[in-house]
């Protein structure tokens, strides 16, 4: 079993509607979780982090942990063309490097 | 955000030829680098991660004698590819995690595209 897994996509939505991306994870010893995004040909870029379970929002970005379910969401609002990219999620392992999901890739239909 | 950069940012070469890769970070003291590659289409895999000052722990299956890894500051790590084939072809990105923050995030270079001909 992969250690972070998220569905590779494509997820396609209409431009102002909710994106919702999903990953789930194996170790429930992880504390931290990290969503990037990384564009075509690009390296990835931190959108935001959530260590506790619940909510957490950044602007149109809101991330969702449950620990007991152990998966972690991202939630984009108002969803735009320039959205469209790969979705990362990422947890540290035991040497701290980060364990990547394959990546969800979201396009945003104008 | 903290700021990290690679350089060379794409580099060419023949066959048999070996390549440095520069990632700095910028604004704040990496006391750990981690170095990823990543084939079209896939994710990222890492590599090695990368401990200022001691050597460099690599993942099952990446040859530490090709890939040569040296963090000898705070704010340098270098990726050594030895003997470049064109297999090796890929994109190398480096990532630094800010020792003095306690916290885990890591932040990425803009990598380096790697054409071994």
């Amino acid at each position: 079993q992969k250690e972070v897994e998220q569905n590779s996509g494509p997820l396609s939505v209409p431009e102002g509607a909710i994106a919702s991306l999903n990953c789930t994870y194996s170790d429930r010893g992880s504390q931290s979780f990290f969503w990037y995004r990384q564009y075509s040909g690009k390296s990835p870029e931190l959108i935001m982090f959530i260590y506790s379970n619940g909510d957490k929002e950044d602007g149109r970005f809101t991330a969702q942990l449950n620990k007991a379910s152990q998966y972690v969401s991202l939630l984009i609002r108002d969803s735009q063309p320039s959205d469209s990219a790969t979705y990362l999620c990422a947890a540290p392992t035991g040497r701290r490097a980060l364990t990547f999901g394959s990546g969800t890739r979201l396009q945003v239909q104008p | 955000g903290a700021v990290v950069s690679q350089h060379p940012s794409r580099v060419i070469c023949k066959s048999g030829t070996s390549v440095k890769i520069e990632c700095r970070s910028l604004d704040f003291q990496a006391t750990t680098m981690f170095w990823y590659r990543q084939f079209p289409k896939q994710s990222l895999m890492l590599m090695a991660t990368s401990n200022e000052g001691s050597k460099a722990t690599y993942e099952q299956g990446v040859e530490k004698d090709k890939f040569l890894i040296n963090h000898a500051s705070l704010t340098l790590s270098t990726l050594t590819v030895t003997s470049a084939h064109p297999e090796d072809s890929s994109f190398y990105i480096c990532s630094a995690r800010d020792g003095t923050s306690g916290e885990e995030t890591q932040y990425f270079g803009p990598g380096t595209r790697l054409l071994v001909l």
